[in-house]
């Protein structure tokens, strides 16, 4: 089992909607968490760090559950600029371990 | 400006051939890692450093090496690079791994 796990997509979204996915885990060990984006084969910048009591920046929202092994992305109002692929990213042991992405196409 | 830069950006060569993409962080971090990007396999960590003169492996070693002399350096060397070693390559540093990752802009290597 991979240690992180997304469903790659593509998730095409009408401009406005809602859209939300999840990240799940393999190691219930797993210390830190992130979501990163990144924008067609180019560096990926941190969008948020996950934490237990779940957190908020503007339309974005991200949520942390431990006893699931998951961790959960949602993108409310979608833009056009929204598009990119969400990389989901869990710490251990000093290591960092990523998942192959969630792409999100934000259509007009 | 903070930043990570590597060099080259984009790279062709052939089989066997030793070659080095450097990489240099200006934040003072501690912490640098390597990683490779393959289409279908996301990020995979090769190697990641935790100061000067600390390093260790990550998912994908094999067939890399890497030194830590300086705290703002940290070369990603191929002593004979394969064609599986074709990739996108990005070199990243931070306060440490639980921390905000700062990724460099991305070496691209081809090996014919």
């Amino acid at each position: 089992r991979k240690e992180v796990e997304q469903d790659p997509g593509p998730f095409n979204v009408p401009e406005g909607a809602t859209v939300a996915f999840n990240c799940t885990y393999s190691n219930s060990a797993s210390q830190s968490f992130f979501w990163y984006r990144q924008d067609c084969r180019k560096e990926p910048k941190l969008l948020m760090s996950v934490y237990s009591s779940g957190n908020e920046d503007g339309r974005f929202t991200a949520q942390l559950n431990r006893a699931s092994q998951y961790i959960s992305l949602l993108i409310r109002d979608s833009k056009l600029s929204d598009s990119a692929t969400y990389l989901c990213v869990v710490g251990r042991n000093n290591r960092l371990a990523f998942g192959k992405g969630n792409q999100v196409v934000v259509i007009p | 400006e903070a930043q990570v830069t590597q060099n080259p950006r984009y790279l062709i060569t052939v089989t066997g051939k030793k070659l080095t993409v450097t990489c240099s962080q200006n934040m003072n971090h501690e912490y640098m890692s390597w990683y490779r990007q393959d289409p279908g396999l996301g990020l995979r960590q090769i190697y990641y450093s935790m100061n000067v003169e600390v390093t260790d492996k990550g998912d994908v070693p094999e067939g890399y090496k890497v030194s830590r002399k300086e705290k703002r350096n940290f070369p990603l060397i191929l002593e004979s690079p394969s064609p599986n070693q074709t990739s996108l390559y990005f070199c990243a540093s931070s306060q440490g791994f639980s921390y905000e990752q700062y990724f460099g802009p991305g070496t691209r290597l081809t090996v014919t």
